[in-house]
């Protein structure tokens, strides 16, 4: 399969616990997009990255959250001490910029449940 | 930064019937906005796209219009069928500076097509 890849699929753990999710993208893509998604709503925007380079991260994003992409291929995603709030669908997403669209192909995501 | 609403939030239509969702947003500057359908535990894909130099696009039974000066863009989809089933999302991509930036999403209608 050549799309986005995410791992892992679900995760549960407790309050206070970190946690890290890691998304594959497409392997010619540059962009790479991390979202959260909340039953009912639609993916809210976390951060995203242009090759290795993080160009921007939501105002909205607790500095528990961080995100890298060393290499500018697979990007990670750590939550850290987890809150029963941080419980949402993680999607990745990818794109190739320079494609006139810009068209976003999202992972399956990473589920999370803090108890 | 760029604001997105939608309605309705469900909609439920007979099968053979026409669905409309209607999408506003905020910023003037924004140039690009896609529709993404998400079916249950699957991962949001593109299902038909618009930029703001366009007023209409049409892919089969799917079509998709954009009025630039009230700032709103809808879905039509005629001949609904039971595999229209699903949660449809619209966005809208930020344009600063004319780099490509990253989509802003409405919250979602859920479309149930009865058989």
């Amino acid at each position: 399969d050549t799309g986005v890849s995410q791992d892992p699929r679900h995760k549960i753990t407790k309050r206070g616990q970190n946690v890290t999710f890691r998304c594959d993208p497409i392997s010619e893509h540059n962009r790479l997009y991390w979202y959260r998604q909340t039953l009912g709503q639609g993916p809210e925007f976390l951060t995203y990255f242009q090759n290795e380079a993080q160009l921007e991260k939501s105002r909205l994003l607790s500095d528990r959250f961080s995100a890298e992409r060393p290499k500018g291929s697979f990007s990670t995603l750590e939550i850290q001490r987890t809150e029963q709030g941080d419980s949402a669908m993680y999607l990745c997403a990818s794109s190739l910029m320079g494609l006139d669209t810009g068209e976003l192909f999202f992972g399956e995501g990473s589920r999370l449940t803090v108890l | 930064g760029e604001n997105v609403e939608q309605h309705p939030s469900t909609l439920s239509v007979q099968e053979g019937d026409s669905a409309v969702i209607k999408c506003t947003y905020s910023d003037s500057a924004s140039n690009y906005f896609p529709w993404y359908k998400q079916e249950l535990g699957k991962r949001p894909q593109l299902i038909i796209d618009i930029r703001s130099n366009v007023g209409e696009k049409k892919d089969q039974r799917i079509a998709v219009t954009l009025n630039k000066t009230a700032k709103h863009f809808s879905l039509h989809i005629t001949e609904t069928q039971p595999e229209d089933s699903a949660v449809y999302f619209c966005a809208a991509r930020e344009n600063y500076g004319g780099a490509t930036n990253k989509l802003i999403f409405g919250t979602g209608t859920l479309l149930a097509v009865q058989p």
